[in-house]
């Protein structure tokens, strides 16, 4: 079945530790985001990417990186220079330019730092 | 930033039709309004979208004003399950920069 499978579901870090959030879609869908959700809150947009080998900062991408080497693929790694980093993390896709589709989302990490 | 408004928070009877309201003055001529749904720690879910017209599927309904500044979002008949955060968005095909706003918390009451 297609679709986005992000891992790990659950995920605990400690302290000064990076830790890289896995996002895979079988989609064919060129455009794949990443969200930070936290409790009692909306989705905040961290960084995104249009295409293979480019991605854009989002509205709060300090503190996070990200890679697109292939097209199927955009982990999401979480250093330790974001300050606050325990949420819940969404990644979505999207088909790309031309369309008007939505995005599909994954079913989310919830990271806790202890 | 979200280019859309909507209240926090709703309640509607079971069976009742819910119609969330949302805000989007700003819209441009090429740009389409989303509607998600969020169940409790679960991704996100599209509900439906529309430029113009009145949109219907299985979910819910979309109506769009004529001047496109706001829409409503119906759900015709309200059942527990649709207890979700509910959220609305504007994009075009050629933005990739999608920003969601807190949406409106939807609590279905039997």
């Amino acid at each position: 079945d297609g679709g986005i499978t992000q891992s790990p579901k659950y995920l605990f870090r400690k302290e000064g530790q990076n830790v890289t959030l896995s996002c895979e879609q079988n989609l064919n869908h060129d455009a794949m985001y990443w969200y930070r959700q936290d409790p009692g809150q909306g989705l905040r947009l961290i960084y995104y990417s249009q295409i293979v080998n480019d991605f854009q900062k989002g509205d709060i991408a300090e503190g996070y990186s990200v890679s697109r080497e292939k097209k199927e693929s955009f982990p999401l790694t979480v250093t330790s220079a974001q300050k606050n980093p325990t949420a819940f993390y969404l990644c979505a896709s999207r088909l790309g330019t031309g369309d008007t589709g939505e995005l599909f989302f994954g079913e989310g990490s919830r990271l806790t730092v202890l | 930033d979200a280019k859309t408004t909507q209240p926090p928070s709703m309640d509607c009877a079971e069976g009742r039709a819910a119609n969330l309201p949302c805000n989007h003055s700003t819209i441009s001529g090429n740009e389409y309004v989303y509607w998600y749904r969020q169940i409790h720690s679960q991704g996100p879910q599209y509900i439906i979208h529309g430029l113009k017209n009145n949109e219907t599927n299985e979910m819910a309904s979309l109506i769009i004003t004529e001047d496109r500044k706001s829409s409503t979002l119906i759900l015709p008949h309200a059942t527990l399950r649709d207890t979700a955060v509910y959220y609305c968005i504007v994009s075009s095909s050629n933005d990739y920069k999608l920003s969601f706003g807190a949406g409106t918390t939807v609590t279905v009451r039997a």
